[in-house]
């Protein structure tokens, strides 16, 4: 089955460093990949999306690149900030038929990252 | 105005009551979700619903019973809860069944005493 692995948290990093935070998957067929992100007290929000090999999601200064032939995913922002503290989810849709049709969503198990000032 | 609301944010009951959630998306989308969020774990796909037709899970035990009664609104009754149920219960929606991305509500944080 899917199956998404996303590096063990917590990650703390000093303000303006930079991130990366790491994201493989298993899948059938062709996945579209996705980052959320899960603010303090909020739901999850699309953060960038990319739907085919060697595609660049971005946005607010974060990126992600579609690696097929490493099945990868990583998230990189060059300089964070304090606003960036959250639980960073990479997730993908295999967009397969199953009991749930093709909307299911397989999410990591989430990376929480604090910035310190 | 928030896309995806859901009430009440914060919930404890014991393991004999009955409580509902409630889900209530502005966006005019026809597919809407229930997911479980426990610590350490994938969240988990609990429901689906498109056009107020169900899908089922089958790995959801009985004591959670969903509803749609329109493409707006979907509830989560809850009742003979146990421990582990306790969670952040999290309401997403979607344009139609299989496209993506789902935008989600803040979540209703459970705690089953």
């Amino acid at each position: 089955g899917d199956s998404v692995t996303q590096m063990e948290g917590p990650v703390t990093l000093s303000e303006e460093a930079f991130l990366t935070i790491n994201c493989t998957y298993t899948a059938t067929g062709y996945p579209s990949l996705f980052w959320y992100v899960q603010y303090p007290g909020e739901g999850l929000q699309l953060l960038l999306k990319a739907t085919k090999a060697d595609d660049k999601g971005s946005n607010k200064g974060f990126e992600a690149t579609y690696r097929k032939e490493t099945t990868s995913f990583h998230l990189e922002k060059g300089s964070v900030q304090v606003s960036d503290s959250a639980v960073y989810f990479c997730a993908l849709s295999d967009g397969l038929e199953s009991n749930f049709g093709n909307e299911k969503l397989t999410f990591g198990t989430g990376t929480r990252l604090t910035i310190i000032p | 105005e928030t896309g995806v609301t859901q009430t009440p944010r914060h919930l404890v009951m014991g393991m004999t009551n009955k409580k509902s959630l409630k889900c209530e998306q502005h966006l005019g989308h026809n597919a809407m979700y229930w997911y479980k969020q426990s610590a350490k774990k994938p969240l988990e796909l609990m429901f689906v619903y498109s056009l107020e037709e169900r899908v089922e899970n089958n790995s959801v035990p009985s004591r959670f019973s969903p509803e749609c009664p329109n493409s707006s609104h979907l509830f989560l009754h809850l009742h003979t809860l146990q421990p582990e149920d306790s969670a952040l219960y999290l309401c997403a929606s979607s344009q139609d069944r299989g496209y993506q991305p789902q935008h989600f509500g803040d979540g209703t944080r459970l705690s089953i005493l």
